[in-house]
């Protein structure tokens, strides 16, 4: 079962405008990590964030969780072309193997 | 390009028949992960593979089954195929105990399955 929700499922822009994604989820974590899939491809690892974190910046990317919420958002700013893919994040519980429990995607296009 | 390959990229199956799915990890990564992800959805967890047992397992039935081998490398099998089955398998691997131990996890691109 996926671990929760992301909004919005779909999300078109114009080239240069910023995105952002929304991801909620229903069980503790020690960790939350954002992937990018291309066209039904294999997931790139974009950013992680800790349970005991709140921010956290990558070039153009910029992270948030609240975990009072349950929740994270990525934002994508100065957005590209090549940006144009499914997001997805995904939870892993504190303790335990690896596993990630995914959301269930948000597919942004970058309209250029 | 993340070093973790799969092998078919691509096959049909009938219902009922039997597949088996290949994975090479990246250089170095001690655990595997097998994942499955329908049309529209996000990926979900199988199984994974830490030094050739299986450590942790998904909802999913016996019929799927997976092996990890000396080198890392592993393989899923599915028996009794049902058309429900059809989806892209993804494989991922990290380093447990060593710089993979935050959890980041490397996949490769993934088998698409289709059941007639």
């Amino acid at each position: 079962s996926q671990q929760g929700e992301e909004d919005p499922q779909a999300l078109s822009i114009q080239e240069g405008e910023n995105a952002t994604m929304n991801c909620s989820y229903k069980t503790s974590i020690n960790n939350l990590q954002w992937y990018r899939q291309n066209s039904g491809r294999g997931l790139v690892h974009l950013i992680l964030i800790r349970s005991n974190e709140r921010e956290k910046h990558s070039g153009r990317l910029r992270v948030t969780l609240d975990t009072s919420k349950k929740s994270s958002s990525l934002l994508i700013t100065a957005s590209r072309a090549a940006d144009t893919a499914s997001y997805f994040c995904a939870t892993r519980a504190p303790s335990g193997n690896e596993k990630l429990t995914f959301g269930t995607g948000t597919r942004l296009t970058i309209i250029p | 390009e993340t070093g973790v390959t799969q092998s078919p990229t691509h096959l049909i199956k009938t219902r009922g028949q039997q597949v088996t799915l290949r994975c090479s990890s990246q250089s170095g990564h001690n655990t595997v992960s097998w994942y499955q992800q329908a049309l529209g959805q996000g990926p979900q967890f199988i199984f994974q593979y830490y030094r050739e047992e299986e450590n942790g397992r998904g909802n999913f039935p016996p019929r799927f089954s997976g092996l990890q081998f000396p080198n890392y490398s592993s393989e899923l099998n599915v028996n009794a195929l049902e058309l429900d089955d059809s989806a892209l398998y993804l494989c991922a691997s990290t380093d447990r105990g060593g710089r993979g131990r935050i959890g980041e996890l490397f996949f490769g691109e993934g088998s698409r399955l289709t059941v007639l």
